[in-house]
């Protein structure tokens, strides 16, 4: 069984970093054709995909937000790491870590329960 | 990259059929058959209905149907019951090797 739970901080001061850790069980960095992806959601909005990190280091990202963005694994804890530099209010939002499902494009089969950060001074 | 377009809002009554459109292009759902559809009830996390536009996952509803034509996906709900409503969004691979969601649609069941 897959679980997946993100955590860090849920407030942050604007132009601060934001580091969330998604620490995930039921699969491995170590077998081929994984993947972690994370996902946002502003309150009361839509969905809003930031990237993507495979098994073999591979990464993508949003092209609007690809220059504040840095996603990174630990393949032994079980963890993937996201980076986001020079917060601002509206990046105010849920963050969701979700399971690609297995050698899928980018479709998320298991999501974990999100954690809400806002941005204010 | 722009968000794919789908209705604000869709309602029915139950037992009746619904769908939710979810328009794109040629950079998106136009070319690729790697469109998804996720469920999303008030407060919990998006849950995936339907991948590769008509594959349904282990446990999901056959009520629930996808499709595309062009430039536009559909999901398809039939049998309508009230625990079907939430709000649904799509998404779309997309030629930049990214993923562009819908701005997501309200299903009411009345």
């Amino acid at each position: 069984q897959i679980t997946l739970k993100e955590s860090g901080p849920t407030l942050v001061k604007p132009t601060q970093t934001l580091t969330l850790t998604c620490t995930f069980s039921g699969f491995s960095f170590s077998n081929n054709g994984e993947g972690v992806g994370w996902i946002r959601q502003p309150p009361g909005k839509a969905l809003e995909w930031l990237g993507l990190i495979y098994w073999n280091e591979d990464e993508r990202y949003r092209p609007s937000l690809k220059s504040r963005l840095s996603i990174t694994k630990d393949t032994s804890k079980n963890q993937v790491v996201l980076t986001m530099t020079n917060m601002d209010p509206v990046d105010t939002a849920t963050y969701y870590c979700a399971h690609r499902r297995l050698f899928s494009f980018y479709d998320f089969d298991i999501w974990g329960q999100g954690t809400l950060v806002t941005v204010s001074s | 990259q722009s968000a794919l377009t789908q209705p604000a809002s869709v309602s029915g009554s139950p037992g009746q059929s619904i769908t939710i459109s979810c328009t794109g292009t040629s950079s998106d759902v136009g070319i690729y058959y790697y469109v998804s559809w996720y469920q999303q009830h008030p407060g919990t996390a998006p849950k995936l209905m339907i991948y590769d536009v008509r594959n349904r996952p282990s446990g999901v509803s056959n009520r629930f149907s996808g499709s595309k034509s062009g430039n536009t996906a559909s999901l398809t709900i039939s049998g309508l019951q009230a625990e079907d409503e939430a709000d649904y969004y799509c998404s779309s691979y997309t030629s930049s090797s990214t993923l562009v969601f819908g701005g997501g649609t309200k299903l009411t069941v009345l």
